[in-house]
């Protein structure tokens, strides 16, 4: 059966911080590996990596892919109040059309002023 | 549409009766997707769609489940003799083609009472 967990499940720390998150995966037929972040609403997406090593980089935020040992990690740096969220890991696998994701638990992300 | 829009936003319903839970894809969008997700849980995969035809229902729970796409735009999950452990949020995703494009939207939050 697929899997993703993801871990810490929650993580509270204080502005400025850097973090990092993890999402370790157990897929049949690997495609490729998405993050995103939950607040109130829908879940809104970050990365998504599909080639080992290459990391991706969104202002404070970066996420790099391990296929060899089936992991990713997404870093957070002088973390504000506003990255507070659930990020969530999801794995795609190769499929002809279409793709359904495999989500982990998701980590709470907590920042205190 | 800009993005999904899942309707009704709350739907509080009796042990035993039927609900109806619409989504309405980004325009131009071919692939759309139903997850359920429990609070505390990342999203769970219910079934999907390619235009019309309904791709993959392995996700779906059990017979009272199931989801229409008839014109291959806007989707219903219907659920009959709803009972209280399908109280969750259930969220709607669509996509261009595979991963391009993945949105969710704000979901539905069910509570059977």
């Amino acid at each position: 059966e697929d899997k993703v967990v993801q871990s810490p499940l929650s993580l509270v720390v204080h502005e400025g911080d850097t973090v990092t998150l993890n999402c370790s995966y157990e897929v049949t037929n690997f495609r490729s590996l998405l993050w995103y972040k939950q607040e109130k609403k829908a879940p809104t997406f970050l990365f998504m990596l599909t080639s080992s090593g290459i990391e991706k980089k969104s202002g404070r935020l970066s996420s790099i892919l391990d296929k060899k040992e089936l992991f990713s990690i997404l870093n957070i740096t002088a973390t504000q109040t506003g990255d507070s969220a659930v990020y969530l890991c999801a794995v795609a696998e190769e499929e002809t059309s279409g793709s359904r994701l495999t989500f982990g638990e998701g980590t709470q992300l907590t920042v205190n002023p | 549409g800009a993005g999904v829009s899942q309707s009704p936003r709350y739907k509080v319903t009796k042990r035993g009766q039927d609900v109806a839970l619409r989504c309405d894809p980004i325009s131009g969008h071919v692939s759309l997707y139903w997850y359920r997700q429990a609070l505390g849980q990342g999203p769970e995969f219910l079934t999907y769609f390619n235009y019309e035809a309904q791709q993959d229902k392995s996700g779906l729970p059990n017979d009272r489940f199931s989801a229409e796409r008839p014109e291959g735009s806007i989707s219903t999950l219907t659920i009959q003799r709803t009972e209280q452990r399908d109280s969750a949020m259930y969220r709607c995703a669509s996509s261009f083609l595979g991963l391009y494009g993945y949105t969710f939207g704000s979901g539905t939050r069910l509570t059977v009472v």
